[in-house]
């Protein structure tokens, strides 16, 4: 399985501002995912990243409040954009070989939202 | 709608057996999933099924019955270390994941 890293690990940041996380992968995958994961809850994605073109949201996120990039089989990012208290969660970025196979997940990065 | 049910909590004694059901409504199938989610850590792969039966891997099995909507992971020999939550997630025929809202599992010694 890949070897996935995530940036920062966690953060405390002030309402309005904006965060931008990293995930890196170890070798090239096709499928890169972010979730959220409010405490206690289960995993909700965000959207999937793609490679070269813009990222597909789910139902309830939009682009203007998490702009993803994703510039290589590599690499993406997750910007959380005019924080507020209630976007305090864990954020994780997963990947996977393809649509069907199992996904595998990041470390997550803590984020608090004062 | 799409909807993943398993039990809230669970608690089990050292050294015995413990099965976490999972059933499932949704639109389409393409496989179901079981990960392992410590406290404070990622979720972890843990086994997948897309036919009948009965996968054994280890100490871990999963078990699948499509016509029922039916999964159950079974887990046994516990040890301290199998406290975690469990999730189950089924891909629908969008090979999109519908993940439910995890069994949090307590063992006592």
């Amino acid at each position: 399985s890949a070897v996935i890293s995530q940036k920062p690990s966690r953060d405390i940041c002030q309402r309005g501002t904006s965060l931008t996380i990293q995930c890196q992968v170890d070798s090239q995958v096709t499928m890169m995912f972010w979730y959220r994961q409010q405490p206690g809850q289960s995993l909700t994605l965000i959207a999937t990243a793609n490679q070269g073109s813009e990222a597909t949201y789910e139902s309830g996120f939009v682009i203007d409040k998490f702009p993803i990039s994703r510039p290589n089989l590599t690499f993406s990012t997750l910007t959380v954009s005019n924080m507020s208290p209630e976007d305090s969660s864990i954020y994780l970025c997963s990947v996977s070989a393809s649509d069907y196979n199992e996904q595998f997940f990041g470390p997550g990065t803590r984020l608090t939202v004062l | 709608g799409q909807n993943i049910d398993q039990p809230t909590e669970m608690t089990a004694t050292e050294g015995a057996i413990v099965q976490i059901n999972c059933t499932y409504q949704t639109s389409g199938f393409n496989g179901l999933f079981w990960y392992q989610q410590h406290a404070g850590e990622a979720p972890t792969f843990l086994s997948y099924n897309v036919l009948d039966g009965l996968e054994e891997k280890g100490r871990f099995s999963s078990f699948l019955s499509r016509s029922k909507g039916y999964s159950y992971l079974l887990l046994k020999e516990l040890q301290m270390k199998d406290s975690a939550s469990y999730l189950c997630a089924v891909m629908d025929s969008n090979y999109q994941l519908i993940w439910g809202a995890g069994t949090k599992l307590i063992i006592k010694p």
